[in-house]
């Protein structure tokens, strides 16, 4: 099935350190989000975005929603050890036509964080 | 409980048998769904209920598979005939619904079940 292209893969870095990550589409999303997932457990929503060229924080962490919806990235700033976890975007149409919002995601960025 | 409930969380069926999926979504959502999630990948949709109603079901990878929602709340995968290539985690979802969120249609996930097929 389609999936979005997650980039990097995997991150390995020091506590305190800034972490970016990014993903893009062939395909237009009117919706992208990021999730984090932790071992055992569902993908836990972190930011939604709504509108192109969208900037939205939430604590630590910054998102934008790029001007031609296919793409979006997620920034960390001042990681801390319970960053650790699997990172996912994932992009959204909305019910209009028959994908019913539902959610099309990245490969995911696994995040070390050394302290 | 106020999240997305999955049971059971872990599943080991032999290769041929019939496994039952149960998702009991958040209170008063209308929205399900159920996504396959492979081991390194991210998720992938299976199928989407709005209420009782199947409305797309593109995802599922075979007839072996098959979901229900008889009465619009608890959600149950069923995977017939399970084979090796079925073994993944199956994640549930479910959001309040286009209708009720102005395009703001969030989904919460459950923790999911794990299946292996030996």
């Amino acid at each position: 099935g389609q999936q979005l292209n997650q980039s990097p893969q995997s991150m390995f870095i020091q506590e305190g350190e800034d972490v970016s990550m990014n993903c893009t589409s062939s395909s237009i999303f009117n919706t992208w989000l990021w999730y984090k997932q932790d071992p055992g457990e569902g993908p836990v929503l972190l930011i939604a975005l709504y509108k192109a060229g969208e900037l939205t924080s939430n604590g630590r962490l910054t998102a934008q929603f790029g001007i031609t919806r296919k793409d979006s990235f997620l920034n960390i700033s001042a990681s801390i050890p319970s960053d650790v976890g699997i990172y996912f975007c994932a992009g959204q149409t909305n019910a209009g036509g028959t994908s019913y919002g539902k959610l099309t995601f990245g490969q995911g960025t696994i995040l070390t964080v050394h302290p | 409980g106020a999240g997305v409930s999955q049971s059971p969380r872990y599943k080991v069926a032999k290769r041929g048998q019939d496994v039952a999926l149960r998702c009991d979504p958040i209170s008063g959502h209308v929205s399900l769904f159920w996504y396959q999630q492979a081991l390194g990948q991210g998720p992938e949709f299976l199928t989407y209920f709005q209420n009782e109603a199947q409305l797309d079901k593109s995802g599922l990878p075979s007839d072996r598979f098959f979901a229900e929602r008889p009465e619009g709340s608890v959600s149950t995968l069923k995977i017939q005939r399970t084979q090796q290539e079925d073994s993944a985690v199956y994640l549930c979802a479910s959001s309040l619904g286009w209708a009720f969120t102005g395009g703001k249609n969030i989904q919460y996930f459950g923790a999911g079940t794990r299946l292996s097929v030996l």
